[in-house]
Formats: structure tokens, sequence, C-alpha cells
């Protein structure tokens, strides 16, 4: 079965930190851009990064600019998110997305969202 | 705040068509033709309905088609059926930002 799976979210003070993970089975990343995009609560899309397929570019929004940082280990078929810096407009789901080609264009296959939420 | 514009919402009885729009600039949608349209349920995680402006990815119903004219983008369902009603969000690469989606809108099947 095709699918990406995120783990590692959950509820963080703000300031601290937390790392994201998106496993991948069925699939091979490799040849792929992978996105990370999150979706506030009752609100719409918005994307947080991306990660060329051999990690060599990786780009960010400038809401988390600075603060995120996105890899990949393509021997695990693994994406991560690392969160630093993290603050209440940080909540979110936030899903892993593959992309149809090698750097950015769409996002064909989708995990199912991991939530995070950011509250003292 | 979307750098894209989309009607908060549309509806549309079964079997007529719909067209969503997406406005943007000639730095997002108007200077490049990789706008995508994405569909979402609720709860559940969005799925790509058209890539490059008009293609469709496989297993996606022809009922679905997009287009491009100028700096806006336009996906359409024709024959709606209930199980269109959904958010749609519209996509777009952008020179300054890079990637940027629309502020979505829900479609509604009377």
């Amino acid at each position: 079965q095709v699918q990406l799976v995120e783990s590692g979210g959950g509820v963080v003070q703000p300031g601290r930190s937390l790392r994201l993970s998106c496993a991948a089975s069925g699939l091979t990343l490799s040849p792929y851009g992978m996105h990370w995009v999150r979706q506030a609560p009752g609100k719409g899309l918005e994307w947080v990064a991306v990660i060329w397929y051999n990690g060599s570019k990786k780009y960010y929004a400038d809401s988390v600019k600075g603060r995120f940082i996105i890899t990949r280990d393509n021997s695990k078929n693994t994406l991560y998110l690392q969160m630093n810096s993290l603050r209440a407009e940080d909540t979110a789901v936030y899903y892993c997305a593959r992309d149809i080609t090698s750097t950015i264009d769409g996002f064909d296959i989708w995990g199912q969202g991991t939530v995070v939420t950011v509250s003292s | 705040q979307s750098a894209l514009t989309q009607p908060a919402s549309v509806s549309g009885s079964p079997g007529q068509s719909i067209t969503i729009s997406c406005t943007g600039t000639s730095s997002d949608v108007g200077g490049y033709n990789y706008v995508s349209w994405y569909q979402q349920h609720p709860g559940k995680a969005p799925k790509l309905m058209i890539f490059e402006v008009s293609n469709r990815p496989s297993g996606v119903s022809n009922r679905f088609s997009g287009s491009k004219s100028g700096d806006t983008a336009s996906l359409t369902i024709s024959g709606l059926q209930a199980e269109d009603e959904a958010d749609y969000y519209c996509s777009s690469y952008a020179s300054s930002n890079l990637y940027v989606f629309g502020p979505g809108t829900k479609v509604t099947v009377l």
C-alpha cells in the first residue's frame, strides 16, 4: 500500500522544539521533491517548506524561515521537519506531501497529517 | 493573507457545471504553468485534482478540468455530484515566496 505516515506531533510549550517525521511505505521518495504543508484549525492550506529530491536545495515560507529545518534521509525513505522556537500560530495539522517532480510542481501523495499544538 | 484569491463559496445542483476562479499576478499564476488544484473533504488530506494548469492525474474523473487566462486560473466541475461537495484550493509556483495556496472555495451541492 502506497502511503506516507507522519509522526512526532503533540502538545508543546511556546519556544520549545519538535521534530516531525514522514515515513514512506510502498513508494520510493528519492526521485521526488518533498514538502511540508500545514493547516491551522478551521483555516486553509499553507505551504511550509520543500526539499529537492537529492537534498541540494531547501526553501521555506517566510512564516517559518530561520525556525524550521527540512531534511530527508533517502536511505531511510523518510522526510523530517525540525521545528524550533515554536509559536502559538504554528498550531496546525502538518502534512507531508510528495511532489510529482524532483523539485516543485503539484503534490500527488499526502500523509494523513500529524497535529501540533503550541500552548502553555 | 493569501497571495491568490478564490471565491469563498460556489454552489450548484446535481448535474450542473460550476467554475472556481483563482486570481493571482504575473509573479505567480500568470507567469508560470505550475497551477494545481486540490480537493479536501472534512477531516481528510487534500487530493491533487489538476496539475500544470490542465493536467489530470491518473484516477481523477474527467469531469474535472482546468484552464488559465492571464493571471486567472479556473477549475470547472461538470456533471456535479454529491461527492464533489468539498473545499477546493488552487496553488501556484510564485517567484517571490516559491509556492502559495489560495484561501479555498467551499463547493456546495444543492
